[in-house]
């Protein structure tokens, strides 16, 4: 079925520490990926995007890493700031498609 | 100005009411969404609608019928609604398929 991340783990970091985000997604023809970050009460923000021609694409303190050959996605957030406190989507969007298939979440908690 | 916006914010009602969610965007976009979020934020796609047409449905039940008078509308509703169909739902649009989806602020709905 599909599938893009199985859990809601929460991550714990120190405030000014490095945050790496993960998530597995099951569709090898899926061509377009994108994190969202969602505060609580709020939609899902987008955040960083990439298509399947790139491995890295970095934006301001974000940095999204694709690896095809596993089917993996990361998001690596430097010096984590309290602001970025939230729960962290993955999605993914099949070639062709409309569709964006969603991951469980990652909730990011930054300590002070 | 709100790029995706969703009313109501807050629904409350009783079983076998019908209910309906409205959703305006003013990106310009050519495509809408209708997602909903669990108790345990899974996000889970329910439609996708391309310049008005229907182009994706998700083994919604037919209880849930969207309706799209334009290109800048997807509104939702439901019919007979049970306690199962409690969740946030949320509006999103997308200038097409090769670009990010914009969300509105979710729908927070409770049936009682």
């Amino acid at each position: 079925g599909e599938s893009v991340g199985l859990h809601l783990p929460t991550l714990s970091v120190q405030e000014g520490d490095n945050s790496i985000i993960n998530c597995a997604y099951s569709n090898s023809a899926s061509d377009y990926f994108i994190w969202y970050k969602q505060e609580s009460g709020k939609g899902p923000q987008f955040i960083i995007d990439i298509r399947s021609n790139m491995d890295k694409r970095q934006g301001q303190r974000v940095t999204v890493l694709l690896n095809k050959t596993v089917k993996h996605l990361s998001l690596q957030i430097a010096a984590t700031q309290p602001g970025d406190s939230a729960v962290y989507f993955c999605a993914e969007r099949g070639s062709g498609t409309y569709k964006y298939i969603f991951g469980t979440g990652t909730r990011l908690k930054v300590l002070a | 100005d709100t790029a995706v916006s969703q009313t109501p914010k807050y629904l409350v009602t009783q079983m076998g009411n019908d209910k309906s969610i409205k959703c305006e965007q003013n990106l310009g976009h050519d495509t809408m969404y209708w997602y909903k979020q669990d108790s345990k934020k899974f996000l889970k796609i329910m439609f996708s609608y391309n310049n008005k047409e229907l182009i994706i449905n998700e083994t919604v039940p037919n209880r849930f019928s969207p309706k799209s008078p334009d290109k800048a509308h997807l509104n939702l509703h439901i019919n007979s609604l049970e306690l199962g169909d409690s969740a946030v739902y949320f509006c999103a649009s997308s200038q097409d398929s090769h670009t990010e989806a914009f969300f509105g602020q979710g729908t927070r709905l409770t049936v009682v």
